[in-house]
């Protein structure tokens, strides 16, 4: 079974709106991390955010938010005033750890197109 | 700080030949990954590792070997490359300590073409 899902295989948004990209995630493990990264054409990983199985507050990392809904186990990214260089690949992943292995785990992406 | 460093950039096998991804990382992690990304499929994780002579399988390991012989380098050896092993390959490194569990660091990805 995925441990974590991307629904969206593409998005597409105008430049200056929001957009949200969804995730879900299985995991049984009371200590896990939740991550973004963004991947654009040049092929790179980019960390974006991250969120604490246990931190009270959603992360927030400049125009980056993530919308922490434990008991729905959804980690859904929100990106406010999207910007032509948003365009890129972007994948959900989960740390779990003691319980787990400790290796992240990635859902299949969602490909974002901004225009303009 | 150099963090991940993969090598090399661009690979083209023959089907049948052999070959070592490079993967080394200077920020003393436990924790190191090699993940292979098809499009569509993400990333998946092929072989990690959780600290030196430790390794382990994920989900799709047939084909390739690893080996952690230090806590710096994790190499993916191809034993006899398959056209289905074209790919793009990336190798990550992290750590967790007791208040969160850190993102992974990766390297800068392999295209390796498989002929």
């Amino acid at each position: 079974a995925q441990k974590i899902t991307q629904t969206q295989p593409g998005m597409f948004v105008q430049e200056k709106e929001a957009v949200t990209l969804d995730c879900t995630y299985d995991t049984s493990d009371p200590s896990y991390g939740l991550f973004w990264y963004k991947q654009p054409s040049s092929g790179e990983m980019i960390f974006l955010i991250y969120q604490g199985s246990y931190d009270q507050q959603n992360a927030t990392e400049g125009r980056y938010s993530l919308n922490f809904q434990k008991a729905r186990k959804s980690a859904n990214l929100v990106i406010s005033a999207s910007q032509l260089g948003d365009s890129a690949m972007y994948f959900c992943a989960m740390r779990e750890g003691p319980g787990g292995s400790y290796i992240p785990t990635f859902g299949r992406g969602t490909s974002l197109i901004v225009h303009p | 700080n150099a963090g991940v460093t993969q090598t090399p950039k661009f690979q083209v096998l023959k089907t049948g030949q052999s070959m070592t991804l490079q993967c080394a990382q200077d920020m003393n992690h436990e924790y190191m990954s090699w993940y292979r990304q098809d499009p569509g499929m993400g990333l998946r994780l092929i072989h990690y590792s959780v600290g030196a002579g430790i390794t382990d399988q994920g989900e799709v390991p047939n084909g390739y070997n690893v080996s952690r012989s230090t806590t710096e380098d994790f190499p993916l050896r191809l034993l006899s490359a398959a056209p289905s092993q074209t790919s793009v390959y990336f190798c990550a490194s992290s750590y967790s300590n007791r208040v969160r569990n850190t993102e992974a660091f990766f390297g800068q990805g392999t295209r390796l073409t498989v002929v």
